[in-house]
């Protein structure tokens, strides 16, 4: 079975830009979280969504948005980059009902450098 | 608010040593506590998870046990190898906290030969 996929895997960009990041949860996994990773840091919660709706939300600014589509997948939106924002953006797929749900299963990241 | 507290690394081991690295938490209730582990340029994956009071969790060769009592989530292996060596993970998700996941910050293990 296909893991988390996230794409670009790299990506270059200057401030003031804006930038897509894109997530395909594991089959049958209807909750996608973001996460950002900055280098030597635990990662930080961003958003979570289920079924198309925003769920939960972490201590970023507005400039960082996210949705949800009627497949699952997500994509989180910068605008406005600032160099800060040069980070890992990790997405974590997991069940919503039950016990497993607490289980989060997490992509390859794609790796953000703002210059 | 919630929080995990991991020991500084790096930490550095000759290969078949005994591991252990420490986490506590603080929480108010009783979370789920999970370990992660990142492997170079890799993203996170579930290392081993406990639920509740008591619990160990255990996946190849590690374990760790969820302590109420001690607020701690120690993990722990026998035996190390040098595929062992990556940067791992304690995190907590409380009930109620829209299944976030709080994160320590790492502690960066590394196995020689």
């Amino acid at each position: 079975d296909a893991g988390v996929t996230q794409s670009p895997t790299h990506l270059i960009k200057t401030r003031g830009q804006h930038v897509t990041l894109r997530c395909s949860p594991i089959s049958g996994h209807k909750s996608v979280s973001w996460y950002q990773q900055v280098l030597g840091q635990g990662p930080q919660f961003i958003f979570q969504y289920y079924e198309k709706e925003e769920r939960g939300r972490g201590n970023f600014p507005d400039r960082f948005s996210a949705r949800q589509f009627p497949n699952y997948s997500s994509e989180l939106n910068v605008n406005a980059l600032l160099l800060g924002d040069s980070a890992l953006y990790l997405c974590a797929s997991s069940q919503w009902r039950g016990q497993s749900a607490y289980e989060q299963y997490f992509g390859p990241g794609t790796r953000l450098t703002v210059t | 608010g919630n929080s995990v507290t991991q020991m500084e690394g790096p930490v550095t081991l000759s290969e078949e040593a005994f591991l252990t690295i420490n986490c506590t938490y603080t929480a108010t209730g009783y979370p789920s506590l999970f370990w992660y582990v990142q492997y170079p340029g890799e993203g996170l994956q579930l290392l081993l998870k406990a639920t509740k009071a008591d619990d160990k969790g255990s996946n190849k060769g590690f374990e760790a046990t969820y302590r109420k009592e001690t607020t701690s989530f120690h993990l722990e292996k026998g035996s190390v190898q040098v595929s062992d060596s990556a940067v791992y993970f304690c995190a907590l998700i409380f009930r109620g906290s829209n299944y976030k996941l709080t994160f320590g910050k790492g502690t960066l293990l590394t196995v020689n030969p």
